[in-house]
C-alpha cells in the first residue's frame, strides 16, 4: 500500500482565497483524521471521521474551515477565506477500527500551507 | 486545555548516552499511550506504544515507562544515535467511545550530537 497520500505538498495562497487540501487514506482504514501542526500547539486534531461520518469537529478553529469525506478513499479540508494565521502544516492520518483495542494512526507527508 | 503535555521543547544529548523524553497527561481514562517520531518534511511515524495495564514496554533501544499514579510517561533511548535526532510526540487515545481518536502533545525536539 502506498500509505496515506496528501496533495498538494506545498500551497502558497493569498489571503482571502479558498484553499482545498486533499487526502487519500490507506485502503481498509475506517478512521480518517485531519491534524494541524504549529510550533505553539504541536499536533492539533481538527476533525475526524469514522466510516466517512464526521465524529468530532470540535477542533475546527472557525466556520472558515470545513471538511468532507464523500467516500472511503477521499477527504478534503477546505479553508474559505484563508488568513495568514492559517499558515501551518496540515496532516491527514488514517487508522483501522479495532473497537476497544490499540490502534495506531498512519500519517501522510503533510501539506505546508502558506497564506500571504 | 492541553490533555497531553510535553514540557520540554528540546533536548540535546551526546551520542551513546541515554535520551529521556517526558510526557504528562490529565485524563485517567486514557487506555493507550504512543510515541511518534517526526523528521523534517515528513509525517509522524509510529515508534512504540504501551497499554495502561502495563508499566513498561521495550523494543530494542526504545523503552516506554508508564506511571499511572503520576499520570506520566517517558521514552528512553539507549544508546542514542545521531539518526534519532527528530521531533518526538507522545499521544494517547481518548478512551470511552473514542478509541480511535489520538491526542498529541506539543512535541520535543531531540538532537543527538556525534
Amino acid at each position: 500500500d502506498a500509505g496515506v497520500i496528501q496533495s498538494p505538498r506545498h500551497e502558497v495562497t493569498e489571503m482571502g482565497q479558498e484553499v482545498t487540501l486533499r487526502c487519500k487514506p490507506i485502503s481498509g482504514h475506517d478512521y480518517l483524521f485531519w491534524y494541524r501542526q504549529t510550533m505553539m500547539r504541536g499536533l492539533e486534531l481538527l476533525i475526524y471521521f469514522n466510516n466517512n461520518v464526521p465524529i468530532d469537529d470540535s477542533g475546527m478553529p472557525e466556520d472558515r474551515f470545513s471538511a468532507k469525506m464523500p467516500n472511503a478513499s477521499f477527504s478534503t479540508l477546505k479553508i474559505q477565506p484563508s488568513e495568514p494565521r492559517d499558515s501551518a502544516v496540515y496532516f491527514c492520518a488514517s487508522s483501522r477500527d479495532r473497537g476497544r483495542m490499540f490502534t495506531e494512526a498512519f500519517f501522510g507527508q503533510g501539506t505546508r500551507l502558506t497564506v500571504v | 486545555d492541553q490533555q497531553v503535555k510535553q514540557n520540554s521543547p528540546s533536548l540535546s544529548v551526546q551520542e551513546g548516552r541515554i535520551s529521556i523524553l517526558n510526557c504528562d497527561y490529565t485524563n485517567s481514562m486514557f487506555d493507550y499511550f504512543l510515541w511518534y517520531k517526526k523528521y523534517p518534511a515528513e509525517g509522524p511515524t509510529f515508534l512504540i506504544s504501551i497499554s495502561s495495564i502495563k508499566d513498561k514496554n521495550e523494543d530494542g533501544r526504545f523503552t516506554v515507562f508508564l506511571n499511572k499514579s503520576a499520570k506520566h510517561l517517558s521514552l528512553h533511548i539507549v544508546p542514542s544515535q545521531p539518526g534519532d535526532s527528530a521531533v518526538y510526540f507522545c499521544a494517547t487515545n481518548a478512551g470511552g467511545t473514542s478509541y480511535g481518536k489520538l491526542t498529541f502533545g506539543q512535541g520535543t525536539i531531540l538532537t543527538v550530537h556525534p
